[in-house]
């Protein structure tokens, strides 16, 4: 199957600073990519929708502010925390869909663990 | 409103059977996935329905009706290795992904 990498898998920082997280698709373009954020023994809850070349649209209740998406090539979006707080320690997972499909299915990333101290 | 029913947990026996529900009430319907997902991961696709019936892949085979909203994933031949939560997601007329929280499978020797 197609393969989403996703970096870092870990990373822990300071309350106040910000976090890049990285979801490249490796051997397809991806026109379309998700953002996810999952608390523990909770599903996952989509944050914003990630389209090539426009800004991305983000789910009711995600600060735009506070999680920058830029999805700027077909095989890369990235996730800024900016300003990281204790409260927003969770996993990210990113996910891709083929370009030109919209039903197809989705590949997801490995999931990024921040941990803000 | 959008809603996905499945069971919290179940438990099954190694080199069983286990027949996981999903219920989905959704804005248009463009899909129903399943996806496993071992703890600490990230989730693995494991299929995808848009059409009525049975699509069969291995171990495990995952079944749609459009009409009862209803979707279910069969898992035979249980190994260890396939305890984790399963989770069921539909997907809306705007292709957006609705999931459920997931069903924890437990499985014992």
């Amino acid at each position: 199957g197609a393969v989403v990498s996703q970096h870092p898998s870990r990373v822990i920082c300071k309350s106040g600073t910000s976090v890049k997280i990285e979801c490249r698709s490796l051997d397809f373009q991806a026109t379309t990519m998700f953002w996810y954020r999952q608390f523990p023994k909770q599903s996952l809850m989509l944050m914003a929708t990630s389209n090539e070349g426009s800004k991305a649209t983000y789910e009711q209740g995600v600060e735009k502010d506070k999680f920058l998406i830029n999805h700027a090539s077909l095989t890369l979006s990235t996730l800024t925390v900016t300003s990281a707080h204790p409260e927003d320690s969770s996993f990210y997972i990113c996910s891709a869909r083929f370009q030109g499909t919209d039903t197809g299915e989705l590949f997801f990333g490995e999931g990024s663990r921040l941990t803000v101290l | 409103g959008q809603n996905i029913d499945q069971p919290t947990e179940m438990t099954a026996t190694e080199g069983a059977i286990v027949q996981i529900n999903c219920t989905y009430q959704t804005s248009g319907f463009n899909g129903l996935f399943w996806y496993q997902q071992h703890a600490g991961e990230a989730p693995t696709f494991l299929s995808y329905n848009v059409l009525d019936g049975l699509e069969e892949k291995g171990r495990f085979s995952s079944f749609l009706s459009r009409s009862k909203g209803y979707s279910y994933l069969l898992l035979k031949e249980l190994q260890m290795k396939d305890s984790a939560s399963y989770l069921c997601a539909a997907m809306d007329s705007n292709y957006q992904l609705i999931w459920g929280a997931g069903t924890k499978l437990i499985i014992k020797p």
